[in-house]
């Protein structure tokens, strides 16, 4: 079965950064565009960034472009969120999720647990 | 303030039919397919609908999803007390060129 499971959370000071990892299993990982949504505590779901199965292609929210990359190691079946800058307003649960395709206009299909961000400032 | 949106919250009796709007425009569901998306407290959510009116399996008939020029609405039909969950809607967005979601709807049964 499909299994996701995400880490590298945790709390971190302003300005600083931190890189989560997404662990993939149950399914082929190069066959299908993964994403990253965060939700702040007490909020709704958010968007953060995504990137195409074969990593050609990658999309961020406006709230991150420049400071957070997405990325994917095929070899390890992981996907990675690189975080730079970081700020009060980044503190969520990031959740790592496995679209239902290649492409970036697919649903998310399947979702980790989630790992807590906390950003102090 | 999301790019989509929903009633914060939506309320029915056991048994009952509930409906929840999600509202976009002309580069979101006007132009793309939405999805439904549903959380347990304390729980990742999970996909409910996909392609505006598709149940993935395990997902009950109950469910169901439409879309019409750029609103889109999830029906609830027999409502049950595990039902009760925060339910999202999402589409893509060609002008930001990304996904994005309403505010989330917080249902209740009463």
């Amino acid at each position: 079965q499909v299994q996701l499971v995400e880490s590298g959370g945790g709390v971190v000071q302003s300005g600083r950064s931190l890189r989560l990892s997404c662990a993939a299993s149950g399914f082929t990982f190069s066959s299908y565009a993964m994403h990253w949504v965060r939700q702040a505590p007490g909020k709704g779901l958010e968007w953060v960034a995504l990137v195409s199965y074969d990593e050609s292609d990658t999309y961020y929210a406006d709230s991150v472009k420049g400071r957070f990359t997405i990325s994917r190691d095929t070899s390890k079946n992981t996907l990675f969120l690189q975080m730079n800058s970081l700020r009060p307003e980044d503190t969520a649960i990031y959740y790592c999720a496995r679209a239902g395709g290649r492409g970036p206009y697919y649903y998310f299909e399947y979702w980790g647990q989630g790992t807590l961000v906390t950003v102090s400032s | 303030q999301s790019v989509l949106t929903q009633p914060p919250s939506a309320s029915g009796a056991p048994g009952q039919r509930v409906t929840i709007s999600c509202s976009g425009s002309i580069s979101n569901i006007g132009s793309n397919v939405v999805n439904w998306y549903h959380q347990l407290p304390g729980a990742a959510p999970k996909l409910l609908i996909y392609s505006s009116n598709q149940r993935p399996s395990g997902v009950p008939d109950r469910f169901s999803g439409s879309k019409s020029g750029t609103s889109a609405s999830l029906a609830i039909s027999g409502l049950q007390s595990e039902d009760e969950a925060d339910y999202y809607c999402a589409s893509w967005d060609d002008s930001l060129t990304g996904w994005v979601f309403g505010g989330g709807t917080k249902l209740t049964v009463l």
